[in-house]
């Protein structure tokens, strides 16, 4: 175990259901990440929060809304999804202060119907 | 933006051969490059990483060589085994206000055969 946990682990939801992934980390690390990972295709980075604030946003539609209420949780809040955003969906956390390495949870596997 | 390119997308070696892959950045600020491995149905794990003021890392049967003239990076897996048998991916960051914007190549899923 790598101390970043994700819920749940597969999700299956219709396009107009609202739904929410969970990320918690108990590594004491500042910055926290969600990554979308579709086959043959690069993990895409989607958002990035430090200390609570988010530092990034690389273009994702709005019906992904990333929450961060403290440092060791993450959300990432669904609503009117696509059936191409069907994807494994990856949260990530690292410590910053000099140190580089991200630790990944095991994702949520989405299934948009 | 950083734009990262991972070849091959495909490999195959047989146990105990050599297996070579390459990536390369487009984003010269970049100054952090890892290695993840991820098996199937399980997380991304960091296999060894390199940073800009080093040219080449070894850690057992791995081994990364960065050229940053070049922007280009490699991990090299000796004396392969099946359990090397995975998805790579290489990734590139510019570590930055604490944290790491890590992009990542398309990956390469590495076959072993015994």
């Amino acid at each position: 175990e790598t101390g970043v946990t994700q819920t749940p682990r597969h999700l299956v939801m219709g396009m107009t259901n609202k739904k929410s992934l969970k990320c918690e980390q108990h590594l004491g690390h500042n910055a926290m990440y969600w990554y979308k990972q579709s086959a043959k295709k690069p993990l895409e980075l989607m958002f990035v929060y430090n200390f609570k604030e988010q530092t990034e946003n690389n273009s994702v539609p709005s019906r992904f809304s990333p929450e961060c209420p403290n440092s060791s949780h993450l959300f990432l809040h669904l609503h009117t999804l696509q059936p191409e955003d069907s994807a494994l969906y990856l949260c990530a956390s690292s410590q910053g202060q000099g140190s580089t390495e991200a630790f990944f949870g095991q994702g949520t596997r989405l299934t948009v119907v | 933006g950083e734009n990262v390119e991972q070849h091959p997308s495909t490999l195959s070696v047989q146990e105990g051969d050599s297996a070579v892959i390459k990536c390369t950045y487009s984003d010269s600020a970049s100054n952090y490059f890892p290695w993840y491995k991820q098996e199937l149905g399980k997380r991304p794990q960091l296999i060894i990483d390199i940073r800009s003021n080093v040219g080449e890392k070894k850690d057992q049967r791995i081994a990364v060589t960065l050229n940053k003239t070049a922007k280009h990076f490699s991990l090299h897996i000796t004396e392969t085994q099946p359990e090397d048998s995975a998805v790579y991916f290489c990734a590139a960051a510019m570590f930055s206000g604490g944290y790491n914007k890590l992009i990542f190549g398309a990956g390469t899923r590495l076959a072993v055969h015994p």
